[in-house]
């Protein structure tokens, strides 16, 4: 158990619904980094957050959205959702701004199906 | 392009072998990640470098920075290895990571 937390662990929906899906980092950790793993793409870096501010973004969509709120928790909006968006999403986090020496801890993931 | 490219994509070895995964990359990178994913989807970080090696058990994880080139090594290997080995780089500027396509180790009893 890497003490981050998902949830929901699985998510069913339609196309052009919208989710939101969770994530709690471990206590004290700071950052907050969000992935997407899908067959065709393999893992795909989203976005990173530390302490509330956006630090880094990769591939993620503009239909897609996310926070990082005062308790350090995070939230990944994904809006207009079509079938290529199912993937696994995990979140990771790590105790400082993402230097050389910082261990990621990964989430169990959220595993969406868009129908 | 992929900026990242890792071989083998699948390897099979028997109980006890000696086991090299390899990982390239195209451009200058801040740091390098082994990753371990198991069959149930889980990932853990194995190794973080940014020069030379590093031993952590059976695994040793190994960066030649000239080349561009990183190596994973699992020693006396065990069917609990068997998993899906990701090399992950971070480029700066931007902080980006950029994944490798995996490597899907089965190691038979």
């Amino acid at each position: 158990d890497s003490g981050v937390t998902q949830t929901p662990k699985h998510l069913i929906t339609a196309t052009g619904q919208r989710v939101t899906l969770r994530c709690s980092p471990r206590s004290g950790d700071l950052s907050v980094y969000w992935y997407q793993q899908s067959l065709d793409q393999g893992l795909q870096f989203l976005i990173h957050y530390y302490n509330g501010e956006e630090r880094a973004k990769g591939n993620i969509l503009e239909r897609f959205s996310a926070q990082q709120f005062p308790d350090l928790h995070s939230e990944l909006n994904l809006s207009s959702l079509e079938l290529g968006d199912s993937a696994l999403y995990f979140c990771a986090s790590s105790v400082g701004i993402g230097a050389i020496t910082d261990t990621q801890y990964f989430g169990p993931g959220t595993r969406l199906t868009v129908l | 392009k992929n900026e990242v490219e890792q071989s083998p994509q699948n390897l099979t070895a028997q109980e006890g072998e000696f086991i090299t995964i390899n990982c390239s990359y195209s451009v200058g990178i801040s740091a390098l990640h082994w990753l371990q994913q198991h069959p149930g989807g889980g990932i853990v970080s194995l190794f973080m470098l940014s020069s030379g090696k590093k031993k952590h058990g059976r695994l040793i994880a190994t960066i030649n920075i000239q080349e561009k080139h990183s190596s994973l090594h699992i020693t006396a290997s065990h069917p609990r290895d068997s998993a899906v080995y990701i090399c992950a780089v971070r480029f700066q500027p931007g902080n980006q990571f950029y994944f490798g396509t995996g490597t899907s180790l089965t190691v038979i009893p």
